[in-house]
């Protein structure tokens, strides 16, 4: 059970390009999702908490215009990375978390962004 | 000082050895202890759970916590090439939401 699924895994596109990840809970309702970043050999940044059918919040720093999420269902969130440029180059990971006394959260396999 | 310390490593132990895993904290409200294995190139997955202090003990995995001592550890029995990854420790206060994660320890188990 707990399982998330992002996609795509891999995405390669030219500076400017809007890309966007989808985040899908296949088996449990979430709550929450949350969008994070992480840079090689480091560990999880937290970029945004998103709450079904509320804006999301954003951590200190996350420029929310750049990063646009959306947490339109119980089962999807998408982050859009807006006019990407070579620097937003990185590994997107969510998870989702299924509210109070449920697991804790359960990421996806994470998106590998490449801006050329 | 980070709220969650984990030395990075890298840790390299040969096959069938014990390895122990360990992240210390300074937020006394953390009730929830989490350990995720990761991967290269995936998604973190979720190892062991505990609320509060005590152990849990799941197949070849140990985690302990001494909340005394902001102290958690994670120790893996007969160890495989398998387990090599990078190994996170992870924690949150009351609403289990809110997580802190260490910076990873990676593991390699050579046969």
């Amino acid at each position: 059970g707990a399982v998330v699924s992002q996609h795509p895994s891999r995405v390669i596109c030219k500076s400017g390009t809007s890309v966007k990840i989808e985040c899908r809970s296949l088996d449990f309702q979430a709550t929450t999702m949350f969008w994070y970043r992480q840079f090689p050999k480091q560990s999880l940044m937290l970029m945004a908490t998103s709450n079904e059918g509320s804006k999301a919040t954003y951590e200190q720093g996350v420029e929310k215009d750049k990063f646009l999420i959306n947490h339109a269902s119980l089962t999807l969130s998408t982050l859009t990375v807006t006019s990407a440029h070579p620097e937003d180059s990185s590994f997107y990971i969510c998870s989702a978390y299924g509210g109070q006394g449920a697991q804790p959260q359960h990421f996806g396999d994470g998106t590998r962004l490449s801006i050329l | 000082q980070k709220e969650v310390e984990q030395d990075p490593g890298p840790l390299s132990v040969p096959e069938g050895a014990i390895v122990s895993l360990n992240c210390t904290y300074s937020n006394s409200a953390f009730q929830y202890f989490m350990w995720y294995r990761q991967y290269s190139r995936k998604g973190p997955e979720l190892l062991m759970y505990t609320y509060s202090s005590g152990n849990k003990e799941d197949g070849r995995f140990t985690a302990q916590v001494d909340k005394s001592s902001k102290y958690i550890s994670l120790f893996i029995r007969d160890s495989q090439p398998s387990d090599s990854a990078t190994y996170l420790c992870a924690m949150s206060p009351y609403n289990n939401n809110d997580m802190r994660f260490g910076a990873g320890t990676r593991l390699t188990v050579k046969p």
